[in-house]
């Protein structure tokens, strides 16, 4: 089915690791958006992409990076994880970012020791 | 900048009640508006959406909203609701020019027998 798709689902780091998230959409969308969703808050969105080759930094970018090589993938990287990064991080697409919704992933819930 | 409110963080109601889960905003620029349902470990779907015209808007779920400009709200409501709408509702409002949204923290509904 065509979708937004995450990888890993869950993940556990220890203090100072690094590692990649992974998000790969089938649907063309130029908009790709990486969100992480505290307990009891709601999405805070990290970094988004306009399309290939164009990121910007959203409203809690620190501690993250990315990349935008293709139309279909946007990884999240994470270096030296810090507890503080424990959380559940949504990858999210959309048409042109516009009137057109955002089509959500599954979700990767990362946690970190 | 743009901000959203949920004003309810917990909503508890009976099987076959009626239940409003109310939203307000703020915004310097034009915005849509949007409602989102999380059902647990699961990313958001789309519930409905106000671009313009009418300002009441139907959506999936027999759920619907209105649209109120000058008191800058955009509140849920279901006449009946089932043990199945238990889950986690966001309010969002996406910036027409930015294609950027800014989610608020969430109401959870709890449906009870």
């Amino acid at each position: 089915n065509a979708g937004v798709t995450q990888t890993p689902k869950f993940r556990i780091l220890k203090i100072g690791q690094s590692m990649t998230l992974q998000c790969t959409q089938d649907m063309n969308h130029n908009y790709m958006y990486w969100y992480r969703q505290d307990p009891g808050m709601g999405l805070k969105l990290i970094y988004y992409s306009v399309g290939a080759g164009i990121t910007d930094k959203g409203e809690v970018p620190n501690g993250y990076n990315v990349s935008r090589s293709t139309t279909e993938d946007f990884p999240l990287r994470l270096e030296l994880a810090a507890p503080s990064q424990t959380s559940v991080y949504f990858c999210a697409s959309s048409w042109d970012g516009g009137a057109n919704v955002l089509t959500f992933g599954a979700g990767s819930r990362l946690t970190v020791l | 900048a743009q901000s959203v409110t949920q004003l309810d963080s917990q909503v508890p109601v009976f099987e076959e009640a009626p239940v409003e889960l109310r939203c307000n905003y703020s915004s310097s620029v034009s915005v849509y508006l949007f409602w989102y349902v999380q059902y647990p470990n699961q990313g958001l779907q789309l519930l409905l959406k106000y671009l313009s015209g009418s300002t009441l808007v139907k959506g999936i779920n027999g759920f619907e909203a209105e649209f109120n400009k000058s008191q800058t709200s955009f509140h849920l409501r279901k006449p009946s609701v089932h043990i199945s709408d238990t889950a986690e509702y966001f309010c969002a409002v996406m910036d027409t020019n930015a294609g950027k949204s800014t989610f608020g923290d969430g109401t959870t509904l709890t449906v009870k027998p």
